[in-house]
């Protein structure tokens, strides 16, 4: 069964660091360009970032760019999300998510993970 | 970056209502528009590609048209297991940009 599952997820006090991991099964995840969206509780999807598949090439939000950092194993399957001084406006469902094998033809999302919750709260 | 501006926030029909959303971008995406819905505690689901592609097994009452910056999602006899959040996304090239949502609700 092919499936991605978040894990990391927990509470993490304002200004703490937090990394998520996203792994695979069924699929090989190097051939795959890769997401990271979040869901704050009871709003809308917000994209966070995206890496190429041999993770040279990585994309992100404006309002996260310098704070979040996306990353992958390609030996270990994993995707990662290294999340820094956060704050409670980061509590979110965050979802890693697979793309395409090529970006010239879009960043079309077409697997999801259920989600890692991450609260920010003192 | 392109913005990704959906209308109406959200929106109540009655079964059988042909119900319309809206999605514009700040910029022209040619045909870079997917559609999905959410329904609560789950997972978004993929209903539409290259703005008008209808994604396999997603029932024929769900059309989406335009191309450029004006896109709309139309459902054509509104069913009680329609009732959802939707939202556009444009997949161009990153950021991969998601409209505000659109509740809709019976």
């Amino acid at each position: 069964q092919v499936q991605l599952v978040e894990s990391g997820g927990g509470v993490v006090q304002p200004g703490r660091s937090l990394s998520l991991s996203c792994a695979a099964s069924g699929l090989t995840l190097r051939d795959y360009g890769m997401h990271w969206v979040r869901q704050a509780p009871g709003k809308g999807l917000e994209w966070v970032a995206l890496i190429s598949p041999d993770g040279v090439d990585k994309y992100y939000s404006d309002s996260l760019r310098g704070r979040f950092a996306i990353s992958r194993d390609n030996s270990k399957n994993t995707l990662y999300l290294q999340m820094n001084t956060l704050t409670p406006d980061d509590t979110a469902l965050y979802y890693c998510a697979k793309g395409p094998r090529e970006f010239w033809s879009g960043v079309l999302i077409d697997l999801w993970g259920q989600g890692a919750l991450v609260t920010v709260s003192s | 970056d392109i913005q990704m501006t959906q209308s109406p926030s959200s929106l109540s029909a009655s079964l059988g209502d042909r119900v319309t959303i809206t999605c514009r971008a700040s910029h022209g995406i040619t045909n870079y528009l997917a559609w999905w819905q959410q329904k609560p505690g789950r997972v978004p689901n993929l209903l539409i590609y290259a703005a008008s592609t209808l994604q396999s097994g997603v029932p024929s009452r769900f059309t989406g048209s335009g191309s450029g910056t004006d896109f709309t999602l139309t459902i054509t006899s509104l069913q009680p297991e329609d009732v959802a959040t939707y939202f556009c996304q444009k997949y161009n090239s990153a950021p991969a940009t998601f409209g505000q949502g659109t509740r809709v609700e019976i």
